[in-house]
């Protein structure tokens, strides 16, 4: 079946204006989680959505929020961006989210200008 | 989640055998050990999962010690498609839905 898609896959914005990200994941997962990774600071969690419900949340501002649709895909909103925002934007989809696998999708790569 | 100690980096020639291990002093009795493999550029992919001794699939073997305190993934014959990034990570259920990774190990395969 297919796996995790993510769009767009590359996407250059100037400071300040706003992004958002498209995650589809694995048909029957319920469960997708958002990470960003930088070189700096590495693969850090940004939040998860299961069932349309923000379920956990990572440190990141309010600048950062997502949501879940009845279908279970999810976008990622980041609002002000900030040259620190430049990084890989990760999705990961799973069944329930709890005790079981996560399928990556290949992510979306932003830069802020 | 609790805290993972990896090497920072690892060489191996082709054919080898290679084993990576992870410190994790403070795992809890509900924690699993997950290892996740990643390529520039794209996401991490699951490896393994394991809870005590010693799980093995169709890519690699966990060796889990008695006091869980620490674990080693080995990989059997490494091929340079396996140089990558690899990432130890202990949680409930392997992380679950909350990944926390740490610096990860980067592999380097030559011939």
């Amino acid at each position: 079946k297919a796996g995790v898609t993510q769009t767009p896959r590359y996407l250059i914005k100037t400071r300040g204006q706003q992004v958002t990200l498209s995650c589809s994941p694995i048909s029957g997962h319920r469960s997708v989680s958002w990470y960003q990774q930088t070189p700096g600071q590495g693969l850090q969690f940004l939040f998860e959505y299961f069932s349309e419900t923000q379920r956990n949340k990572g440190n990141f501002p309010g600048r950062f929020s997502g949501r879940q649709f009845s279908n279970s895909r999810s976008e990622m909103n980041v609002s002000t961006l900030e040259l620190g925002d430049s990084a890989l934007y990760l999705c990961a989809s799973s069944v329930s989210g709890r005790s079981d696998e996560q399928y990556f999708g290949p992510g979306t790569r932003l830069t802020v200008t | 989640l609790a805290k993972t100690t990896q090497p920072i980096s690892m060489d191996s020639y082709e054919g080898q055998e290679v084993n990576i291990t992870c410190s994790h002093n403070n795992i809890a009795t509900n924690d699993y050990i997950t290892w996740y493999q990643q390529f520039p550029s794209q996401g991490p992919r699951f490896i393994i999962q394991g809870y005590k001794t010693k799980v093995t699939n169709e890519v690699a073997s966990l060796f889990i010690p008695a006091d869980r305190k620490s674990s080693t993934l080995s990989l059997p014959r490494v091929s340079l498609s396996d140089t990558a990034v690899y990432y130890c990570l202990v949680g409930p259920g392997g992380g679950g839905n909350k990944l926390t990774f740490g610096t990860g190990t980067q592999l380097k395969v030559e011939l």
